[in-house]
Formats: structure tokens, C-alpha cells, sequence
């Protein structure tokens, strides 16, 4: 079992549609989630944190955390087609460095 | 700009040859991170700093690789006798001095290995 795992899609939504995309983690113990966007040939950049269990807002995105069931999603609303890209999901297990999954590559067409 | 910064952006070397990566992270981060992506996987962690002392290495990380923060600020890695297995974007970041905090990634160094 990975200690992070995500779809790999393409996950397709239509412009204005919510995306939401989904991660499940291994480590029952880590305490700090983090979605990141990366561009194709770019580096990726932060979108969110979360570390409580329940919803964490700001602006079109909105990260849900469930500890208890090891899982951790994204929600674009309003998606456009430049938020086309691979999401990131990634989980510090409380040993000083990040986990990340392979990523959902999401496509937004008009 | 007061983000992290990497140098080169893109490197051509050819197998055998020995090649060093600079990282500059965000002026108040004490902690400084290396990973390697390879196309279609996740960031893959290689090694970390707090401050000048590095606290932990991969097993990713063969002998080939080293890495040094001499004075606690900019971060070298360098890969001696490289592999076409090397071929890769190595990711610098950095972050406070806290395990759960945020890290923020650099731009990364496109490496080919021919």
C-alpha cells in the first residue's frame, strides 16, 4: 500500500463545474495535509493546508479533512481552465519531510 | 523576488560527469529540503537541513549524491558520476522551524542525463 494514494485521472470538469479531488494516507499519525498545484514543467505551489478534521475555506477551494477515515480532499468550485493542472497531495507524518501521492491531473474545459 | 531560488534552472550533462545544484531558500526559513520528481510521480523527499546540520537522508540518496549548508543559508547538491537514472527535477524548499510548517518550493533543476 502507498503511503499516499490519489487518482491519477485526468479528472474533466466543465468550466463554472466543481472539482473535487480525493486523497487517502496510510500513516494514521500524521497531523499536517497540504494540497499543492503543479503546472506541467513547473514546481509546485501551495493551495492549502489543513490540520483539523472538517473544512478549511479560501476564496474558490475548499480542503476536508477526515482523520478517522485517513483521508483528505480538494473542492475547486467555479473551476476554470486555468486551474487545469496536477493537484498534489501531501502528508507530513510527523517525521520532518513530505509524502506526496502521484498527483490528479485535472482538466477544465469550456 | 523573495521566494526560492534555484540554479541552474536546466542542466545537460552526460553520463559519468559530476554536476552541483545551488539553492537559495527564503531568507528567514531555517529549514531546507531537497526532493527529486520524476515524470508522471509525486516529489520523492532526499534530504533535509535545520540550519547548517542535516538531519536526515534518504535511502533514495546513494553515495553519489551529497549535499552541504555550510553557513546555514544557501544549500549545494551535487551528483559525482551521474546516470541516465538521474535524469530528473530536483526540487529545493524551505520552510520555518517547524516540522508541520508550510514548505515552499523553489523552481526547480531540470536535470538530463544523455
Amino acid at each position: 500500500q502507498k503511503e499516499v494514494e490519489q487518482n491519477s485521472g485526468p479528472l474533466s470538469v466543465p468550466e463554472g463545474a466543481i472539482a473535487s479531488l480525493n486523497c487517502t494516507y496510510s500513516d494514521r499519525v500524521s497531523q499536517s495535509f497540504f494540497w499543492y498545484r503543479q503546472y506541467s514543467g513547473k514546481s509546485p505551489e501551495l493551495i492549502m493546508s489543513i490540520y483539523s478534521n472538517g473544512d478549511k475555506e479560501d476564496g474558490r477551494f475548499t480542503a476536508q479533512l477526515n482523520k478517522a477515515s485517513q483521508y483528505v480532499s480538494l473542492l475547486i468550485r467555479d473551476s476554470q481552465p486555468s486551474d487545469s493542472a496536477t493537484y498534489l497531495c501531501a502528508v507530513n507524518p510527523h517525521t520532518d519531510k513530505l509524502i506526496f501521492g502521484t498527483g490528479t491531473r485535472l482538466q477544465v474545459f469550456p | 523576488d523573495t521566494g526560492v531560488s534555484q540554479d541552474p534552472r536546466h542542466k545537460i550533462t552526460k553520463r559519468g560527469q559530476n554536476v552541483t545544484f545551488r539553492c537559495d531558500p527564503i531568507s528567514e526559513h531555517n529549514r531546507l529540503y531537497w526532493y527529486r520528481q520524476t515524470l508522471g510521480q509525486g516529489p520523492e523527499f532526499l534530504t533535509y537541513f535545520q540550519n547548517e546540520a542535516q538531519l536526515e537522508k534518504s535511502r533514495l540518496l546513494s553515495d553519489r549524491f551529497s549535499a552541504e549548508r555550510p553557513k546555514g543559508s544557501f544549500s549545494t547538491l551535487e551528483i559525482q558520476r551521474t546516470e541516465q537514472g538521474d535524469s530528473a527535477m530536483y526540487l529545493c524548499a524551505s520552510s520555518l522551524d517547524r516540522s508541520e510548517e508550510t514548505q515552499y518550493f523553489g523552481p526547480g533543476t531540470r536535470l538530463l542525463v544523455l
